[in-house]
């Protein structure tokens, strides 16, 4: 079983939509959950960063937590083109291992 | 310069050669990370300097050779390469905290080995 599973779509949505996406991990351990964005011919940035469970917004950014069900997802609402990016999830317990999941590929149609 | 930058972004190599990937953090981090990207799988970690130590080698083959002369600049060193590593070669930089590090990546660079 893989430490983080991620969908990897791809994912397509018309514009304005709201989009979830989704990771479930196996290590109870993990603490420290982010969200990274990586656009066509670039590196991935950091979106949202978390700490245990929980809501976090940020805009039209929504990450939430489940450490009960070992889930995490992050929310785009009012979904924009410019949105359309690979989404990675990660997660860590320990300053230097950071666990990706495989990505999710989604694109906003205009 | 901002962020982080790598060199070159694209390298095609046949299995004899010898190259070399650079990083360089403009963001007075303390850490460097080289990682492994290949089509819809996780990114692999692949080595980690802190300090300018290495700290972190998860099993890479002994033909991706790093070195970190200083706290800004990172390289890896490639020979007689195999067709597949080719991937994507990210380079992130962090400043160790309590807590999880907060990773800046450069754009990568694309490695086609021929």
């Amino acid at each position: 079983q893989k430490e983080v599973e991620q969908d990897p779509g791809p994912l397509s949505v018309p514009e304005g939509a709201i989009v979830s996406l989704n990771c479930t991990y196996s290590n109870s351990a993990f603490q420290y959950f982010m969200w990274y964005r990586q656009y066509s011919r670039k590196g991935p940035e950091l979106l949202m960063y978390t700490y245990s469970s929980g809501n976090k917004e940020d805009g039209r950014f929504t990450a939430q937590v489940d450490k009960s069900s070992k889930y995490i997802s992050l929310f785009i609402r009012d979904s924009q083109p410019s949105d359309s990016a690979t989404y990675l999830c990660a997660m860590t317990f320990s300053a230097s291992k950071i666990i990706f999941g495989s990505g999710t590929r989604l694109s906003i149609r205009p | 310069e901002t962020g982080v930058t790598q060199t070159p972004r694209h390298l095609v190599m046949g299995m004899t050669n010898k190259k070399s990937l650079k990083c360089e953090q403009h963001l007075g981090h303390n850490a460097m990370y080289w990682y492994k990207q290949s089509a819809k799988k996780p990114l692999e970690l692949m080595f980690v300097y802190s300090l300018e130590e290495r700290v972190e080698n998860n099993s890479v083959p002994s033909r991706f050779s790093p070195e970190c002369p200083n706290s800004s600049h990172l390289f890896l060193h490639l020979h007689t390469l195999q067709p597949e590593d080719s991937a994507l070669y990210l380079c992130a930089s962090s400043q160790t905290s309590p807590g999880a590090n907060v990773l800046t990546f450069g754009a990568g660079s694309r490695l086609t080995v021929l």
